[in-house]
């Protein structure tokens, strides 16, 4: 089945450390985007990529950072330095349609 | 985000219809969204509607928007218990850089 796939579904994490998210999707979709869902706001928008080997900030990109080696893959890396890095994080990539997201299921990152 | 604002949350007797209401500020928004989200998942797309028309209707979905006051809503015909989840509404330019609102938390009751 073509979808987004997050991995892993939870993780906790000790302060000061780095951890990756992984996000891939077989819907050969070129755009792909990371954005953060907290409590009572609306997704937040951290990094996008448009194409392979290129990608760009998003609203709220520090602490955070993303490469894009391969079309299917767009890991997410929440370093040390983000304050506040509990949170849900959403990977999607676009489909034909205007601003058609297609969603992966979602990570949810703990810091103790 | 804050270019996009909806409340909260909505309870709606099962059978009664739903109206679930955003504004958005940006007056260059090209296209206008409604995605839900179930719980534990991530979002899936309901219905778009471009900044130019009045009206969708989609089976038992109504889009309408009102472009001068910046107001879109999303009425649910006949709500149903699987209607229940969070609904977001976004807007976007011709980029695709989707802005969304903190999303709508429909509860259907018997």
């Amino acid at each position: 089945d073509g979808g987004i796939t997050q991995s892993p579904k939870y993780l906790f994490r000790k302060e000061g450390q780095n951890v990756t998210l992984s996000c891939e999707q077989n819907l050969n979709h070129d755009a792909m985007y990371w954005y953060r869902q907290d409590p009572g706001q609306g997704l937040r928008l951290i990094y996008y990529s448009q194409i392979v080997n290129d990608f760009q900030k998003g609203d709220i990109a520090e602490g955070y950072s993303v490469s894009r080696e391969k079309k299917e893959s767009f890991p997410l890396t929440v370093t040390s330095a983000q304050k506040n890095p509990t949170a849900f994080y959403l990977c999607a990539s676009r489909g034909q349609g205007p601003g058609e997201l297609f969603f992966g299921e979602g990570s949810r990152l703990t810091v103790l | 985000g804050e270019d996009v604002e909806q409340s909260l949350f909505l309870s709606v007797r099962e059978g009664d219809s739903s109206v679930i209401n955003c504004t958005y500020t940006d007056s260059s928004s090209t296209y206008l969204y409604w995605y839900k989200q179930e719980p534990g998942a991530g979002l899936q797309l309901l219905t778009y509607i471009f900044s130019n028309m009045d009206m969708k209707q989609d089976q038992r979905l109504t889009v309408l928007l009102n472009k001068k006051d910046k107001h879109l809503s999303l009425r649910i015909a006949d709500t149903q218990t699987g209607d229940s989840a969070i609904y977001f509404c976004a807007e976007s330019g011709n980029d695709y850089k989707l802005s969304f609102g903190a999303g709508t938390t429909v509860t259907v009751r018997a």
